[in-house]
């Protein structure tokens, strides 16, 4: 079946260092990303989200990059803050489809 | 305005129960869906609504089934709980239609004992 996954499963920053989430997809036919933060506890937050149309977008602190070509994703978080620590996923969905597919997650831990 | 809210929190239940989870989605969306996430996974979709009528069923057995109001607000119930039941379940809405961003509650834990 067709999967989303993480190369990382932990990543460990020092405060104030930018931080960067990768996520490589296998479905080619998704043309709709979102990545979500989760903390402990609490359901998923939706950070930043990009179409297939484009291959960057930026939001508060935090960039999206999507490579087409090789079926890759992701995050970066500027000037990372304590507050950043969570599980980060990226989840995928083809336009008409019902639902969301969603990777295993990275563990961001921010060291102050 | 408020967010998707669930409803409960947390509920503890006995294997061969029976349970309902319910939602708000948040105020004009029209489409709900329930995501089912285990310790240390990422969210497995259950099923989707909109307008009222079923639009998506993930690979979940057929003790699992939910609707959606009027009101757009929905239940999810679980028969002949299990305790692989045991979960964070998740509910999301959103506008509904192609590519509108889709926001999730806080969760209902559910542990079967």
């Amino acid at each position: 079946g067709e999967s989303v996954g993480l190369h990382l499963p932990t990543l460990s920053v020092q405060e104030g260092d930018n931080s960067i989430i990768n996520c490589a997809y296998s479905n080619s036919a998704s043309d709709y990303f979102i990545w979500y933060k989760q903390e402990s506890g609490k359901g998923p937050q939706f950070i930043i989200d990009i179409r297939s149309n484009m291959d960057k977008r930026q939001g508060q602190r935090v960039t999206v990059l999507l490579n087409k070509t090789v079926k890759h994703l992701s995050l970066q978080i500027a000037a990372t803050q304590p507050g950043d620590s969570a599980v980060y996923f990226c989840a995928e969905i083809v336009t008409g489809a019902n639902n969301l597919f969603f990777g295993t997650g990275t563990r961001l831990t921010v060291i102050p | 305005d408020a967010g998707v809210t669930q409803s409960p929190t947390h509920l503890i239940k006995t294997r061969g129960q029976h349970v309902t989870l319910r939602c708000s989605p948040i105020s004009g969306h029209k489409s709900v869906s329930w995501y089912q996430q285990v310790l240390g996974q990422g969210p497995q979709f259950i099923f989707q609504y909109y307008e009222k009528e079923e639009r998506g069923r993930g690979n979940f057995p057929d003790r699992f089934s939910a609707r959606q109001f009027p009101n757009y607000s929905s239940e999810l119930n679980v028969n002949a709980l299990l305790l692989g039941d045991s979960a964070l379940y998740l509910c999301a809405s959103s506008l509904g239609g192609d590519g509108n961003t889709i926001y999730f509650g806080e969760g209902s834990w559910l542990t079967v004992v």
